[in-house]
């Protein structure tokens, strides 16, 4: 079975502070995805990487960055934390090519205060 | 531009009822691929069916059935019988043939049985 790992189901940080949501996956998959999830709004891509160093912004990648050094791990980063980014984060990966399905993570749900 | 509406924001049916999600969805791709996840509570969104656009037949899976209608560009699901433990949060979502990976989801719909 592929293991999507979210290093942390629930976060809270204060305004400001750089944030680092981290993303594991075991079943050595191409792609890798984090998305955010708002009440009412569904699922929004912020950023997603097809391979090493490589990224991608998706709808709403205003506010973070990422990083992709390792195929495996998947990091989402918040250089300065504010509350509008109080959310849940999931984290998404598939093996590609493009008709298979993801696999997500638990998910994180981080508070801003 | 791609797009998926599920109009149903909640829906509460009683155990037993049978009970369908409305998915609607717009692409100009001639090729691209349909999915339903469900999200119980406890977070993670678990994968339920993926259709291509050449296959409109429906399926079947248990208690479970998806109505593929390209006329009216809908992925409609169908719970019959439906169970407590179906309560959860349904997303239908869309991938485009013609680049990789990403997603496009709708909004969800809130699926509540009550006993």
């Amino acid at each position: 079975d592929v293991k999507v790992t979210q290093s942390s189901r629930y976060l809270v940080k204060r305004t400001g502070e750089k944030v680092f949501l981290e993303c594991v996956q075991d079943m050595d998959h191409e792609n890798m995805f984090w998305y955010r999830q708002d009440p009412g709004l569904g699922l929004r891509l912020i950023y997603f990487s097809y391979d090493v160093k490589m990224k991608e912004k998706g709808d709403i990648p205003e506010g973070y960055s990422v990083s992709r050094e390792k195929k495996e791990r998947f990091s989402l980063i918040l250089e300065s934390a504010s509350t509008n980014q109080t959310s849940m984060y999931l984290c998404a990966t598939e093996r590609g090519p493009m008709n298979t399905e993801a696999f997500f993570g638990q998910g994180t749900r981080l508070t801003v205060v | 531009a791609q797009k998926v509406t599920q109009a149903q924001t909640e829906i509460s049916v009683v155990e037993k009822e049978d009970v369908t999600l409305d998915c609607v969805y717009e692409t100009r791709d001639t090729t691209y691929y349909l999915f339903w996840y469900k999200q119980p509570p406890s977070g993670e969104l678990v994968f339920l069916i993926r259709r291509n656009s050449f296959d409109e037949q429906n399926e079947i899976s248990g208690r479970y059935s998806w109505n593929f209608q390209k006329s009216t560009s809908s992925f409609n699901f169908t719970i019959t019988a439906s169970q407590v433990v179906d309560s959860a949060v349904y997303f239908c979502a869309l991938r485009r043939g013609s680049t990789l990976g990403r997603l496009y989801f709708g909004r969800g719909t809130q699926l509540t049985v009550w006993p």
